[in-house]
């Protein structure tokens, strides 16, 4: 059973990095056939694509959102980060990672728990 | 980017009845990848439906999905306590994915 659990602090500054880590266990994170996304919902909010990192380190990032931020891996601790420079109270949200099965009929088939981030000073 | 619009934003039903939720897409979207998810208090959404009719492992069969182009629609045949969530569908077939704003499935 693959479990995701996201890790970080929850309260960030303005202005400052939010930093994130899913840790990834009864799977591979170096497996082919599997995105590795994160995804955000701000409070009573809906969903928000943030993007995604898979095979050998590739990204893929929502437009929106390019500009400031960076996925990486870490194969050898089986954990995917989330870096999100220069946040602002609209950064306020639940962060969560996910994996996604691609392939003909892609699907995000396990979620962490979320973690819930707070942009203020 | 892709728009869902969720319809209706929030659905009145009784247990054992049936809810039909719509989500419609401002561009065609191939069903491959059209999904749908579902939402409850505190919890991270569940996968229910992918390629617009496939059910999840594990996912009741009074759940089913269908649609292609820019109507989809997700249909619970007989609600049982645990159903009344939120909804989303979602599209990974364009970049950026994009979720639909939810439908509310509450108890009437």
């Amino acid at each position: 059973q693959v479990q995701l659990q996201e890790s970080g602090p929850g309260l960030v500054k303005p202005s400052q990095t939010l930093s994130l880590t899913c840790t990834v266990s009864g799977g591979s994170i170096n497996t082919v056939g599997y995105y590795w996304n994160w995804i955000r919902q701000h409070p009573g909010k809906g969903l928000e694509w943030i993007g995604y990192i898979y095979y050998s380190g590739r990204t893929y990032y929502n437009p929106s959102l390019k500009s400031r931020v960076t996925i990486s891996e870490d194969t050898s601790k089986n954990q995917f980060s989330l870096k999100l420079t220069s946040v602002t109270a609209a950064d306020t949200a639940l962060y969560y990672c996910a994996r996604e099965e691609a392939g003909a009929t892609p699907r995000l088939d396990y979620w962490g728990q979320g973690i819930l981030v707070t942009v203020s000073s | 980017e892709i728009v869902l619009t969720q319809s209706p934003g929030t659905l009145s039903l009784s247990p054992g009845e049936r809810a039909t939720l719509s989500c419609r897409a401002s561009q065609s979207v191939s069903s491959s990848y059209l999904a749908w998810y579902q939402q409850k208090p505190g919890q991270a959404p569940r996968l229910l439906i992918y390629g617009a009719s496939s059910r999840a492992t594990g996912i009741p069969d009074r759940f089913s999905g269908s649609g292609s182009g820019t109507d989809f629609s997700l249909a619970i045949s007989r609600l049982e306590p645990e159903d009344f969530a939120v909804y989303y569908c979602q599209q990974s077939g364009s970049s950026p994915y994009t979720f639909g704003q939810g439908t509310k499935l509450q108890i009437k």
